[in-house]
């Protein structure tokens, strides 16, 4: 059973507005969260990320959202780009454990120019 | 080189072959990762070595055997593979410090086929 849920597979957006990829968990014991982008041809780069101490983390256009009480987590970027086609993946951890990252299946977001 | 290389970028190789996948890293961090990707599956967690030391067996079976001479260094050692194992094999590696969760860096990827 998927711990970790991203149920959009795809996404596509107009360049200029903003896309929003979710990210749903099942453990409540997950207390550190990822967002990674994958291009095609190369390795997840890491966006991203936030604690569970947090409600919200901003980098320049890339906005994380954490809902605990939902185990739900968003990825707003605003404004898209067409550079920002790509799967994006969530990830989750529980802080001591071996630092493993459970992810997601990711949503491939697509922004049309 | 910086960040994390991994070769071959590509292998195509029989069920009855040994190969070995190999991964370095530049970033001066202490815990390297194996993970597989197949299509449309979340990233799948195989190995985990903390400095040098492994940590994690993600229950994969033993025809996948990791090596970790350094810190700097990851190989993943194939032989007698399934079609099954078809897939993207990717390294990563991360600062270590206990309790402490850091972001993991990635190597772009070995894509595997056993035919």
């Amino acid at each position: 059973d998927q711990q970790v849920k991203q149920n959009s597979p795809s996404l596509s957006v107009q360049e200029g507005r903003i896309s929003i990829l979710n990210c749903d968990y099942t453990n409540s014991m997950f207390d550190y969260f990822l967002w990674y982008k994958k291009y095609p041809a190369e390795g997840p780069t890491f966006l991203i990320s936030i604690s569970s101490i947090k409600d919200k983390n901003e980098d320049g256009r890339f906005t994380v959202f954490l809902n605990k009480s939902a185990k739900h987590l968003s990825l707003h970027i605003v404004p898209s780009q067409p550079g920002d086609s790509a799967v994006y993946f969530c990830a989750a951890s529980v802080s001591g454990s071996a630092r493993q990252l459970t992810f997601g299946s990711g949503t491939q977001l697509t922004v049309l120019p | 080189e910086t960040g994390v290389t991994q070769t071959p970028r590509h292998l195509v190789m029989g069920m009855t072959n040994k190969k070995s996948l190999k991964c370095e890293q530049h970033l001066g961090h202490n815990a390297m990762y194996w993970y597989k990707q197949s299509a449309k599956k979340p990233l799948e967690l195989m190995f985990v070595y903390n400095f040098k030391e492994q940590t994690e067996n993600n229950s994969v079976p033993s025809r996948f055997s990791p090596e970790c001479p350094n810190s700097s260094h990851l190989f993943l050692h194939l032989h007698t593979l399934q079609p099954e194992d078809s897939a993207l094999y990717l390294c990563a590696s991360s600062q270590a410090l206990a309790g402490a969760t850091y972001e993991q860096y990635f190597g772009p990827g070995t894509r595997l086929t056993v035919t």
